[in-house]
């Protein structure tokens, strides 16, 4: 079945890098997903991958994908105190619709 | 412009209670979701729709029912509450198809002792 992982914690230096990875299982995912949460708050798509791209880069966001190795990674530059918040992946299973999450990872940026 | 509306926000229930969770969306989405949020196991998917009158299993959907007899909202039915189900609930929307963003609603936080 379709599984999605992640870390569950990562600590950064204001003005660093942060890199949030993330491992899925289900070959036939067409499309890969970064979405963002803030304490209270729902959920909101920052960026999304197809399956057949290697990576994608949106302002400060950079998004790598390994098809071979089911492995997709989140690089946010010059990482702010507002961009404190849980980070999920998530995968669109084939051509189901079923839309799968990881656990997040809980991104805590030092000043 | 609402977007995505769930009914109730908070709601304590005894064990053995019954309960509806009422999701709404005004954006003619297709594919519908809900997903329970407990810390340390992220978003884990209940049960979803593809489009009205169609239901489906997710990863936990043991001890809930969801119904979809209108294209604008999906129902999750909880029989009989159990403390393990003590959770927040979020539900989403999207139109059919990958490259499109998930609209979440902002939750209901459901307590049962």
């Amino acid at each position: 079945g379709e599984d999605v992982e992640q870390s569950l914690f990562l600590s950064v230096r204001e003005g660093d890098s942060s890199v949030i990875n993330c491992t899925y299982t289900d070959s036939s995912s067409t499309y890969l997903y970064w979405y963002k949460q803030e304490p209270g708050a729902g959920l909101q798509l920052l960026t999304y991958i197809f399956s057949n791209m290697d990576m994608k880069q949106d302002q400060r966001l950079t998004v790598l994908l390994n098809k071979k190795d089911k492995h997709l990674s989140l690089r946010i530059a010059d990482t702010q105190t507002g961009d404190s918040a849980i980070y999920f992946c998530a995968e669109l299973a084939g051509n189901t619709g079923k839309l799968i999450f990881g656990q997040g990872t809980t991104l805590q940026v030092k000043p | 412009n609402a977007g995505v509306t769930q009914t109730p926000k908070f709601r304590v229930l005894k064990t053995g209670q019954s309960m509806t969770l009422l999701c709404a969306q005004d954006m003619n989405h297709e594919y519908m979701y809900w997903y329970r949020q407990d810390p340390g196991m992220g978003l884990r998917l209940i049960h979803y729709s593809v489009g009205e009158g169609t239901t489906a299993k997710g990863e936990v959907p043991d001890g809930y029912n969801v119904s979809r007899l209108k294209k604008q909202n999906f129902l999750l039915g909880l029989e009989s509450a159990a403390p393990s189900q003590t959770s927040v609930y979020f539900c989403a929307s999207k139109i059919a198809g990958g490259a499109s963003e998930a609209f979440f609603g902002q939750g209901t936080r459901l307590t049962v002792v």
